[in-house]
């Protein structure tokens, strides 16, 4: 089975802290992402990514940058959070022609 | 710009009985996917059933089936047989053959009334 883990479950952080939310999948997938969701608006694309140190921005790029040094690991940073990226944060990887699989999740609230 | 719309924010059904999640979606591609998710209250987001555009038939997986109307633009998702199990945010999804980025809708609480 294909295995998607993202460091953290839950996370707590204060305004202005450098956060870095951690993804490694195991199954040699090229495509990587990171979407946030929030009720009533579901999932909203981030960052992803098709091959190592290879990326686009989503839809919601702004206050996030994305690094991948190697296939199986895809880091979001908050450069500096903010009280309005409290949220869920969902990675996901997938290859070309399959679904996308899920980890489970990071709840991170900005205080 | 392709959008997936689930007018449903959130739906009830009796144990045992059917329920059919709707789900349209917009664009001009002729070659995509759809997708139905589901992610449980502990919040692992997995997939229950898929459909390539470009075949007519429905998909089926057990006890989840779909109604695929690529003309009309909307994918409903059936759960028959409803169990306490299937209690769920489920999510359309849509993806464009050759794309990577995968578009959700808003999601359907799903509750399952014992």
């Amino acid at each position: 089975d294909v295995k998607v883990t993202q460091s953290s479950r839950y996370l707590v952080k204060r305004t202005g802290e450098k956060v870095f939310l951690e993804c490694v999948q195991d199954m040699d997938h090229e495509n990587m992402f990171w979407y946030r969701q929030d009720p009533g608006l579901g999932l909203r694309l981030i960052y992803f990514s098709y091959d190592v140190k290879m990326k686009e921005k989503g839809d919601i790029p702004e206050g996030y940058s994305v690094s991948r040094e190697k296939k199986e690991r895809f880091s979001l940073i908050l450069e500096s959070a903010s009280t309005n990226q409290t949220s869920m944060y969902l990675c996901a990887s997938s290859l070309e022609d399959t679904e996308a699989f899920f980890g489970q999740g990071t709840r991170l609230t900005v205080v | 710009a392709q959008t997936v719309t689930q007018s449903q924010p959130e739906m009830s059904v009796q144990e045992a009985e059917t329920v059919t999640l709707s789900c349209t979606y917009d664009t001009s591609e002729s070659d995509y996917y759809l997708f139905w998710y589901k992610q449980p209250p502990s919040r692992q987001m997995i997939l229950v059933i898929r459909q390539e555009a470009y075949k007519q038939q429905n998909a089926t997986e057990n006890r989840f089936s779909v109604n695929f109307q690529k003309a009309a633009k909307s994918f409903s998702l059936k759960i028959s047989d409803s169990q306490l199990g299937d209690a769920a945010m489920y999510f359309c999804a849509y993806r464009s053959s050759g794309t990577y980025k995968y578009i959700f809708g808003t999601g359907t609480r799903l509750k399952v009334l014992a």
